[in-house]
């Protein structure tokens, strides 16, 4: 069956320092791939995400590029800030499966000032 | 146009109560989903729902849990004579259709303590 494997965490970081959190994926076929974000207290809300092999989502200085050929959707933001502060979930979907999420297990990140 | 709206945000229960935890999923969604998050872990899957009908309940205990999703009405996922175990946030997602191109929804979750 598909699954998602993310980096564990917390990751604890300054602000403006570099952030990677790294994902991988098991699927059959061509998995769509999201990223999102959860802040204390409330739900999912999307991040980015990519349909095919080289897409690259971005959104609010985030950036994820899906490679195939390593099956990863990297999360990466050059200079984080503290609002950055939350638990981020690498997800993929497919129609074969019914469309539903598959998570990975979220990786706790806390910036510094 | 609002969100998807959960409710009760927080729910108390006593072992051997029932929860009704309530979806309204967003205007124009028909496609409804449940998900699980269990403290420190990621969410997991329960069951998906399209009016009147459930299309995928893999995700969900064989006993004690059940959803649905009226023609008229929110969705309602129940858990009867809840026990420790079933402690989690529960959240809902919607969407319009059923193809990877369409997004989900989250709703901002309820809360689960049972006691």
């Amino acid at each position: 069956g598909n699954s998602v494997t993310q980096m564990e965490g917390p990751v604890t970081l300054s602000e403006e320092a570099f952030l990677t959190i790294n994902c991988t994926y098991t699927a059959t076929g061509y998995p769509s791939l999201f990223w999102y974000v959860q802040y204390p207290g409330e739900g999912l809300q999307l991040l980015l995400k990519a349909t095919k092999a080289d897409d690259k989502g971005s959104n609010k200085g985030f950036e994820a590029t899906y490679r195939k050929e390593t099956t990863s959707f990297h999360l990466e933001k050059g200079s984080v800030q503290v609002s950055d502060s939350a638990v981020y979930f690498c997800a993929l979907s497919q129609e074969a499966a019914g469309n539903k999420l598959t998570f990975g297990g979220g990786t706790r990140v806390l910036v510094k000032p | 146009n609002a969100g998807v709206m959960q409710n009760p945000r927080h729910l108390v229960r006593r072992r051997g109560q029932e929860a009704r935890l309530r979806c309204s999923p967003m205007k124009g969604h028909s496609h409804v989903y449940w998900y699980r998050q269990l403290p420190e872990e990621g969410l997991k899957f329960m069951v998906y729902l399209q009016k009147e009908n459930i299309i995928d309940e893999s995700g969900m205990p064989k006993e004690r849990f059940s959803a649905e999703f009226p023609k008229e009405g929110p969705s309602i996922l129940r858990i009867q004579q809840v026990v420790r175990g079933d402690s989690a946030a529960y959240f809902c997602a919607s969407s319009p259709g059923r193809g990877t191109n369409y997004g989900y929804t989250f709703g901002s979750g309820t809360r689960l303590t049972v006691v």
